[in-house]
């Protein structure tokens, strides 16, 4: 399968600790998103790398959260001091840069926060 | 914070009928895609249409945009029980990355 892929699929923690995810984009793709989407919503942005390099980051991001694509291949999203708020599907999307693109999601990682 | 509203926000039709989803957004685009969400999986890319086209189809697939009222609609045709998910629109604005913008989508139902 080519697709995009995320790691794990659930993650199930206390809340305080702090948790990675994984996200291995279609390979040929140089844009990298990650979103979340909370039960009845649709996804909201979070943040976007371009090859290795984060080139946006929303409000939504708060100083807990980081993301890093140290090779421009897969990326990975760490929330720190977990918050029960922080609950919620993560997505990865994938895209390539040129012309109009659509972007290709992941099954996401669903986070629940005891 | 979301993009613009999906009307309705859940539709329930009979197996052979068809589906008709609207769109509402509210800033200028650049291009507008729908999407399909299943229960528990991630977003699958349906059809994607630039800021100047007012209509395009996919197999039972037609989106029509109309620029002018800031809207677009989905239509399914003979839907199928198959077609039961979350249908999202998503757009991106003129200038900056593709980051998309969703509407909080239209639960639909194929009851057979």
């Amino acid at each position: 399968d080519t697709g995009v892929s995320q790691n794990p699929r659930h993650k199930i923690t206390k809340r305080g600790q702090n948790v990675t995810f994984r996200c291995d984009p279609i390979s040929e793709h140089n844009r990298l998103y990650w979103y979340r989407q909370t039960l009845g919503q649709g996804p909201e942005f979070l943040t976007y790398f371009q090859n290795e390099a984060q080139l946006e980051k929303s409000r939504l991001l708060s100083d807990r959260f980081s993301a890093e694509r140290p090779k421009g291949s897969f990326s990975t999203l760490e929330i720190q001091r977990t918050e029960q708020g922080d609950s919620a599907m993560y997505l990865c999307a994938s895209s390539l840069t040129e012309g109009n693109q659509p972007q290709h999601f992941g099954d996401g990682t669903r986070l629940s926060i005891l | 914070s979301q993009q613009g509203e999906e009307d309705p926000q859940a539709l329930s039709i009979q197996e052979g009928e068809n589906a008709t989803m609207n769109c509402s957004y509210k800033t200028s685009i650049n291009n507008l895609q729908w999407y399909r969400q299943n229960s528990g999986r991630g977003l699958v890319h349906l059809i994607l249409i630039r800021s100047n086209e007012r209509e395009k189809h996919s197999g039972r697939l037609r989106v029509t945009l109309d620029t002018s009222k800031k809207s677009s609609s989905l239509l399914i045709t003979a839907s199928r029980a198959a077609d039961t998910a979350s249908y999202f629109c998503a757009t991106d604005r003129i200038q900056g990355a593709q980051k998309l913008v969703f509407g909080q989508g239209t639960r639909l139902t194929i009851n057979p």
